[in-house]
């Protein structure tokens, strides 16, 4: 159980365009997902959290113009890279959340590896 | 803010050759600590749960231990399919948002 996909799991694009990428759960509703970035050998950074229903929450330094997050169904959230430029090139992973009695606990999806041109 | 502090951030071991990762946090509240396994490419995998000091937890050759500074995951005889960064998070106060330490990079070598 507890399985997130993402999707596409690469994506090469040119300057100035603009890069969907797809998080699903695959067997369980998450009211909240999570979008990291990470860059090599490095942690992961959260971007913003992405609850069902109303707008996502941003980081400090995340632009929310840049980065936009829509998370329509309890299962699927998406983030748009808009406008995307050589530096947006990144590991880009999400998460969903399983609310737990105690602490909640995130599942990962495999990520997407953004390379802009 | 909740810190966390892994240690060493390298590790190299020959298979069945047994040691521990280093876990140290400071966090508000701890609601729990949470130990990832991520691979090259992957996304982070969920290894464990660890919610009050004195906890313990195994899964096949790792066993995580908490303590109210901080967490060990121990890897009894590695193979060299345990080869992966480890990672550690907290999750503290009201917040369900994680924060991760920077990993521990395991090598282990046949």
């Amino acid at each position: 159980g507890a399985v997130v996909s993402q999707h596409p799991s690469r994506v090469i694009c040119k300057s100035g365009t603009s890069v969907k990428i797809e998080c699903r759960s695959l067997d369980f509703q998450a009211t909240t997902m999570f979008w990291y970035r990470q860059f090599p050998k490095k942690s992961l950074m959260l971007m913003a959290t992405s609850n069902e229903g109303s707008k996502a929450t941003y980081e400090q330094g995340v632009e929310k113009d840049k980065f936009l997050i829509n998370h329509a169904s309890l299962t699927l959230s998406t983030l748009t890279v808009t406008s995307a430029h050589p530096e947006d090139s990144s590991f880009y992973i999400c998460s969903a959340r399983v609310q737990g009695g105690t602490a909640d606990t995130q599942y990962f999806g495999p990520g997407t590896r953004l390379t802009v041109l | 803010e909740d810190q966390v502090t892994q240690s060493p951030e390298a590790l190299r071991l020959q298979e069945g050759e047994s040691s521990s990762l280093n876990c140290s946090y400071t966090v508000s509240g701890l609601r729990g600590l949470f130990w990832y396994r991520q691979d090259p490419g992957k996304g982070p995998e969920f290894l464990f749960t660890l919610y009050s000091a004195g906890e313990e937890k195994e899964k096949e050759r790792l066993k995580a231990t908490l303590t109210k500074k901080e967490s060990f995951l121990h890897i009894t005889a590695p193979k060299p399919e345990d080869s992966a960064t480890y990672l550690c998070a907290v999750q503290g106060g009201s917040n369900y948002k994680l924060t991760f330490g920077k990993g521990t990079l395991l090598t282990v070598n046949p």
